[in-house]
């Protein structure tokens, strides 16, 4: 089957533009995933959505990032007035469940991930 | 909050030859720990994944064991080839309102040569 797919694979924009970028999780994984990888900061949380809620927004590193997910299915990251710090690739991944409190959480699945570069 | 630590950071080993990576994390009520390689410009390939209830796991030529009392876990690659040779990743899940969350370490890159 098809694994996680993300779009575009790069994306190049001038500082101040807002860039959105896609994932489509594998079918039938309820959870969902962003990270961010930078050379200074490795690979980083930024939200994590369970159907289509985010219950965990944490690593969202300013009001400029946001992100939704719709009928449980593609996700997307939305960064408004990119900066240069913003450049990084972000990766997407997903999960069959999150697990019940106190049980293990099921294997996250990468997707190739976007890489955005901010001039 | 969790903080994971992998070393060494480079490795460089000939061909034929058993290693192992180790992984350290902080907070021992993780939930599991996931081993990843990644390629250079490529995503993240899963590669083990233990439970918090477990102590090992095994695929083929790679196994990876886990000891939460101590805080460690360790990735054991048998007989090493060429094709082995990727940056390898370990991340553990923890609790709370963070279950799901990966924190990764920072990385071990490995250099197989013939």
């Amino acid at each position: 089957g098809a694994g996680v797919s993300q779009s575009p694979s790069n994306k190049v924009t001038e500082k101040g533009k807002d860039v959105e970028l896609r994932c489509d999780p594998i079918s039938g994984h309820t959870a969902l995933y962003w990270y961010r990888q930078s050379l200074g900061q490795g690979l980083e949380f930024l939200i994590y959505f369970q159907g289509n809620s985010a219950p965990d927004k944490s690593g969202l590193p300013s009001d400029r990032f946001s992100a939704e997910r719709t009928g449980g299915s593609v996700s997307t990251l939305t960064i408004q007035r990119t900066q240069q710090e913003d450049s990084a690739v972000y990766l997407c991944a997903s999960s069959l469940t999150p697990g019940p409190s106190g049980i293990g959480s099921d294997e996250q699945y990468f997707g190739p991930g976007t890489r955005l570069t901010v001039t | 909050k969790q903080e994971v630590t992998q070393i060494p950071a480079a490795l460089s080993v000939p061909e034929g030859e058993n290693l192992v990576l180790n992984c350290s994390f902080t907070d021992s009520a993780i939930y599991n720990l996931q081993w990843f390689r990644q390629d250079p410009g490529k995503g993240l390939t899963s590669l083990l994944l233990i439970q918090s209830s477990q102590r090992e796991q095994t695929s083929g030529r790679l196994n990876a064991s886990l000891d939460k009392s101590s805080g460690r876990s360790t990735l054991y690659i048998a007989a090493s080839q060429p094709g082995d040779s990727a940056t390898y990743l370990c991340a553990a899940t923890s609790g709370g309102t963070s279950y799901g969350k990966l924190t990764f370490g920072q990385g071990t890159i490995l250099t197989v040569h013939p």
